[in-house]
């Protein structure tokens, strides 16, 4: 079975520094999906980055973007320019496209605090 | 365009209860999914609807727990004869097929607290 696993708990930054998220995964397929959610005390979860594992280069959106290493099961995210928005709970998650189910598997989170 | 839609927004039951939980997907969407998210157990996936397909019920925790999705479009998750256990957010997402991009959105969720 595929397992998503977020090894910080909790990172903080500061306000227009830079922060990396990690997030390793295991599986035996070679076709899938890895996304980087966040969630705010608001609790709606919000899309914010995408990998396709057939492709080499990185995914950046703005001021988001990720480290893929398919070999290495290892898909990190960098967050530049932080900003006191960007402070959220941030989800891994892993995607086995073509399946039965396109269901997401969610690490555990890292909590991120942005200090002004 | 609207997107993903929940509710209630927050439910309060007395154990032993049924309650209804109901989502309504991103207009066009054929794919709908309900999630778990609890402090034990992290998000969890729960069962997945894809257009007139039969629905993968195999995230489901137990027989008290159902969904239906009519029309294709909304879909209501019922949780007969609640437990304190099944305190926590129940989350719908909804996505296109068809396409390449596989990308789910969800919806505020509703926080189920049973007492």
């Amino acid at each position: 079975a595929q397992t998503v696993t977020q090894s910080q708990p909790e990172m903080s930054v500061q306000e227009a520094e830079t922060v990396t998220l990690s997030c390793t995964y295991d599986t035996s397929e070679s076709d899938y999906y890895l996304f980087w959610y966040k969630q705010p005390p608001s609790r709606q979860m919000i899309l914010v980055i995408r990998q396709e594992a057939y492709k080499q280069q990185n995914a950046t959106e703005n001021r988001f973007s990720v480290n893929f290493q398919k070999a290495a099961k290892s898909f990190s995210l960098k967050i530049s320019d932080s900003q006191l928005g960007d402070a959220a709970m941030y989800f891994c998650a892993y995607l086995n496209y073509g399946g039965a189910t396109n269901k997401l598997i969610f690490g555990t989170g890292t909590l991120l605090a942005v200090q002004p | 365009g609207a997107g993903v839609s929940q509710s209630p927004s927050n439910k309060v039951t007395e154990k032993g209860k049924d309650v209804e939980l109901r989502c309504d997907p991103i207009s066009g969407h054929t794919a709908l999914y309900w999630y778990r998210q609890s402090l034990g157990q992290g998000l969890e996936f729960l069962i997945y609807f894809q257009g007139n397909s039969a629905p993968d019920k195999s995230g489901l925790p137990s027989d008290r727990f159902s969904a239906e999705r009519t029309g294709g479009s909304v879909s209501t998750l019922t949780i007969q004869r609640t437990q304190q256990e099944d305190s926590a957010v129940y989350l719908c997402a909804s996505s296109l097929t068809g396409t390449t991009s596989y990308e789910q959105y969800f919806g505020p969720g509703t926080r189920l607290t049973v007492t």
